[in-house]
């Protein structure tokens, strides 16, 4: 398993401005997963991100409106830009072991757009 | 496109009963099928992963089967405790193998009642 944390655990923002979610892994990982879960939704995968490339997008999401980095091994982060109401949601982070996909997330982050 | 149905929203089990849980999917030939566990505020935590080549799969009272015919899973939790008591979610890997994330269902909220 991986001991994931995430940083912060909640935030209230108003609409237009940024929130920046960090994602610290206690080991070294390739992949890093950004997930978002709506209320009564289910998750859905934003990006993948590498270590020294430009994380991969799924369908429906672009990196103006979530920028990520992941600088090195262990650490990423995911930006959720100009924000609006719609953007209210849980963001997770998770990483995978072997070749299964299995995941391991953090606790997420609970955010709250007025 | 892909998609992943579990079955009802909310399951109430007597507590020692065996509670079932359905997973359907549609448009999709997954190399395995995972099952995950959520609590309130918290990060999805795996519980099983079953192949394609595998109809069963145990662990403790758990147990998972897998019909690729029907393209279906059931996940059953026997002799059921109030502790069981969470969101179970199924989750299928995006492209048949390998590491890029997984698609997850709405999930079933699962109550055992004492």
């Amino acid at each position: 398993s991986a001991v994931i944390s995430q940083k912060p655990s909640r935030d209230i923002c108003q609409r237009g401005t940024s929130l920046t979610i960090q994602c610290q892994v206690d080991s070294q990982v390739t992949m890093m997963f950004w997930y978002r879960q709506q209320p009564g939704q289910s998750l859905t995968l934003i990006a993948t991100a590498n270590q020294g490339s430009e994380a991969t997008y799924e369908s429906g999401f672009v990196i103006d409106k979530f920028p990520i980095s992941r600088p090195n091994l262990t650490f990423s982060t995911l930006t959720v830009s100009n924000m609006s109401p719609e953007d209210s949601s849980i963001y997770l982070c998770s990483v995978n072991r072997g070749s299964t996909d299995t995941q391991y997330f953090g606790p997420g982050t609970r955010l709250t757009v007025l | 496109s892909q998609k992943i149905e579990q079955n009802s929203e909310a399951l109430n089990i007597q507590e020692g009963k065996t509670a079932t849980l359905t997973c359907n999917y549609t448009n999709y030939s997954p190399a395995y099928l995972q099952w995950y566990r959520q609590d309130p505020g918290r990060g999805p935590v795996f519980l099983l992963l079953i192949r394609e080549n595998e109809k069963e799969k145990r662990k403790e009272r758990l147990k998972v089967t897998f019909d690729t015919t029907l393209k279906q899973s059931l996940f059953h939790i026997t002799a059921s405790q109030p502790a069981d008591s969470a969101t179970y979610l199924c989750a299928l890997d995006k492209s048949g193998g390998g590491a890029d994330g997984l698609t997850f269902g709405k999930g079933t909220h699962l109550i055992i009642q004492p």
